[in-house]
């Protein structure tokens, strides 16, 4: 099975409006870190928020948020009023912790575009 | 502060020959991790570093090998390379407080390599 799944391989927004990515998990870990990256046309990958699973409240950073429903093992980012610089590909990412050795998982990404 | 520095930034080898790629940390991080990113592909954790030691490794053959120095800088090795093996590889670096702990990693600019 996947250990993260995006569905949404691309998604338009107008500028100004708020978007939701998807993003699902899976993992029988109980500690875990999710993860959302943005990715420009540039290539480097850049760190937009963290979210842990032990962690109650959902994380907020600017204009991101991230909307965690553990129970339902999903993810979702929740980028308000965007704005053209966020076109990119985003990336949703988990971490586990098994034993003390550490794996990474990224989806495969959505393509966010922002139209004027 | 400096941010995680990869050279070089683009690089052409030969199928059969052996490339090592480097990756200076971010100041004050303590972790180095490898990835893979294919075109169009989200990035695959090849392994990660932690006190010059091997921390996590997802599913890449022993070909793929790395170090971490006492300063924190890191190398990727690929020996007998493959056409597959065309791709940008992602470095990021981290700071871990302990094994068994979550962080949060920032990437580098990356490196392009492609095997002809």
């Amino acid at each position: 099975a996947q250990k993260i799944t995006q569905t949404q391989p691309g998604m338009f927004v107008q500028e100004k409006e708020a978007v939701t990515l998807d993003c699902t998990y899976d993992t029988s870990d109980q500690s875990y870190g999710l993860f959302w990256y943005k990715q420009p046309s540039s290539g480097e990958m850049i760190f937009l928020i963290y979210q842990g699973s032990y962690d109650e409240q959902n994380a907020t950073e600017g204009r991101y948020s991230l909307n965690f429903q553990k129970a339902r093992k999903s993810a979702n980012l929740v980028i308000s009023a965007s704005q053209l610089g966020d076109s990119a590909m985003y990336f949703c990412a988990m971490r586990e912790v098994a034993h003390n050795f550490n794996k990474f998982y990224f989806g495969s990404g959505t393509k966010l575009n922002v139209k004027p | 502060e400096t941010g995680v520095t990869q050279s070089p930034t683009h690089l052409i080898k030969t199928r059969g020959q052996q490339v090592t790629l480097r990756c200076s940390s971010q100041s004050g991080h303590n972790t180095v991790s490898w990835y893979q990113q294919a075109l169009g592909q989200g990035p695959q954790f090849i392994f990660q570093y932690y006190r010059e030691e091997e921390n996590g490794r997802g599913n890449f053959p022993p070909r793929f090998s790395g170090l971490q120095f006492p300063n924190y800088s890191s190398e990727l090795n690929v020996n007998a390379l493959e056409l597959d093996d065309s791709a940008l590889y992602l470095c990021a670096s981290s700071f871990l407080a302990g094994p068994g702990l979550i962080d949060t990693q920032y990437f580098g600019p990356g490196t392009r390599l492609t095997v002809l």
